[in-house]
C-alpha cells in the first residue's frame, strides 16, 4: 500500500472535542493530501502541504487544520469536532503532475457523537 | 464552479458483458484525467491515466478515452467478472498545483 499508515483507523469522539488524525508515508514523497468521503459527494480534498511546513487549503478547510513538521507525517487536526465532520477520512501521497497518480492511506473512520 | 459528474451512482451488469462508466466535467480543462478503484473499506487504487492528446488508452481489459470537446471521459471494462465488482472513481487536475479533484464515483456490480 505504497508505505502509507493513517492511525487511528477508527475513532469515536464527542462533540466539541479537538481530534487529531495522523498520516504517516515511507516513501519521501513531498506533497501529500488529506481527504474526506461521505455518500453523495465522492473524496474532497481538505488540505494539502507541498513540502515541509508548506500547506494549502483544499475544498472544504473549514474547522480543520493541518501541520507537516517532518516529510514523513501530516497531521489533520480537528480543533473542536461537529457531528457534521463524521466521515471517513484518506491520506494520500503523490500527484503535482501526470506522472504522479496518488497512492491513498486505506482511511480513518471518524464518528462525532 | 468546477463540477465533475459520474453517470450513475450504481452499475449492474452481466458477467462477461462490457461495463461502460461515464465521466462528465464542466469549466475545466483538463490536461490529463485519472481513474481509481476503490473496494469498501480500502483507501482508491490508480488504475489508469489519459491525456488531453490521447483519445484513447488501453490496459488489459480497460479501455479510457477522453474528449475535450464533449467534456467527457469514458471507462470500459469488457469482459468483466464479478471481481471487477468495485466503485470506480475519475479524478481531475486543479489549481496551480495539480491538486486532484474527485467525481462521486459509480458503483459498479458484476453477477455471475
Amino acid at each position: 500500500d505504497a508505505g502509507i499508515t493513517q492511525s487511528p483507523r477508527h475513532k469515536v469522539t464527542e462533540t466539541g472535542t479537538p481530534v487529531t488524525l495522523r498520516c504517516h508515508q515511507t516513501e519521501n514523497h513531498r506533497y501529500m493530501y488529506w481527504y474526506r468521503q461521505d455518500p453523495g459527494h465522492g473524496l474532497r480534498l481538505i488540505h494539502y502541504s507541498y513540502g515541509v511546513k508548506d500547506t494549502d487549503k483544499g475544498e472544504v478547510s473549514d474547522g480543520y487544520s493541518v501541520s507537516r513538521s517532518k516529510t514523513e507525517d501530516f497531521l489533520l487536526t480537528l480543533e473542536s469536532a461537529t457531528s457534521s465532520q463524521t466521515s471517513v477520512y484518506f491520506c494520500a501521497i503523490g500527484g503535482s503532475s501526470y506522472n504522479s497518480p496518488l497512492h491513498f492511506g486505506n482511511g480513518t473512520r471518524l464518528t462525532v457523537t | 464552479s468546477q463540477k465533475i459528474e459520474q453517470n450513475s451512482e450504481a452499475l449492474n451488469i452481466q458477467e462477461g458483458k462490457t461495463a461502460t462508466l461515464t465521466c462528465n466535467y464542466t469549466n475545466y480543462s483538463p490536461a490529463y484525467l485519472q481513474w481509481y478503484r476503490q473496494d469498501p473499506g480500502r483507501g482508491p487504487v490508480f488504475l489508469l491515466l489519459i491525456r488531453e492528446n490521447e483519445k484513447e488508452k488501453r490496459k488489459e481489459r480497460l479501455k479510457v478515452t477522453f474528449d475535450t470537446t464533449l467534456k467527457q471521459s469514458l471507462f470500459h471494462i469488457t469482459a468483466s467478472q464479478p471481481a471487477d465488482s468495485a466503485t470506480y472513481l475519475c479524478a481531475l487536475p486543479w489549481g496551480a498545483r495539480d491538486d486532484m479533484r474527485f467525481g462521486a464515483g459509480t458503483r459498479l456490480t458484476v453477477k455471475p
